[in-house]
């Protein structure tokens, strides 16, 4: 199946500060989402983004499918933006399932 | 719109107990998925549901695990017997159709003591 890979896996910025995260996928993919799960459990949806780029406030997201990657970029960090961010892809190939990362655990200083 | 719900929120049971997971998908949605998350770690997928019938169920333990989707709306996720090594938040999500935007709820979190 495909492998997903997110960096960094953990990150710890100051409030007000930016920053990247990233997601390699082994193969091509028909579905790519970012998600945010809150220290509650829930899973956020931020971004549904195969290919291309969307903004959404501070959160912007990019797919370049052909390198096979895409990045969240948060600026302007909140407390509120900590959590973990997951990426998760599928192929409409056989029965390729929606395949998540490991996640990058996001931590936001006061 | 409502989002999808499940129920319980939080259980606890004993070793060797039954217990069972009940999830709404959002209106209209087709295509229902039941994923395990184990603590620090990405959800991982049990079963996928087109409409009534189970497309993939390669990865549920069918020796203990079963589900169900009946009409094609609600769907039942049962553990029966339950062991420590189950516990863990049990996420369902919808999507309108397959390979499109799913959405999740809020998980059952379990806890087998």
């Amino acid at each position: 199946g495909i492998q997903v890979e997110q960096s960094p896996p953990d990150l710890i910025l100051q409030e007000g500060a930016n920053s990247t995260l990233r997601c390699n996928f082994s193969d091509s993919v028909n579905n790519l989402q970012w998600f945010h799960q809150n220290p509650w459990g829930q899973l956020i949806n931020l971004f549904y983004i195969p290919s291309g780029t969307k903004q959404n406030g501070r959160l912007s997201a990019t797919t370049v499918a052909t390198e096979r990657y895409s990045l969240l970029y948060i600026s302007s960090s909140q407390t509120t933006d900590s959590g973990v961010y997951f990426c998760a892809v599928e192929r409409n190939f056989g029965n390729e399932k929606l395949t998540f990362g490991t996640g990058t655990r996001l931590t936001i200083i006061p | 719109e409502a989002g999808v719900v499940q129920s319980p929120r939080y259980k606890i049971i004993e070793k060797k107990q039954p217990v069972a997971f009940w999830c709404n998908p959002i209106s209209g949605h087709n295509t229902l998925y039941w994923y395990l998350q184990n603590l620090g770690q990405g959800p991982e997928l049990l079963i996928r549901y087109e409409n009534e019938e189970a497309v993939d169920d390669s990865q549920l333990p069918k020796d203990r695990f079963s589900a169900e989707r009946l009409k094609g709306v609600d769907s039942t996720l049962k553990i029966q017997p339950a062991e420590l090594g189950d516990s863990a938040v049990y996420l369902c999500a919808s999507s309108l159709v397959s390979f499109t935007e799913a959405f999740f709820g809020q998980g059952t979190r379990l806890t087998v003591v």
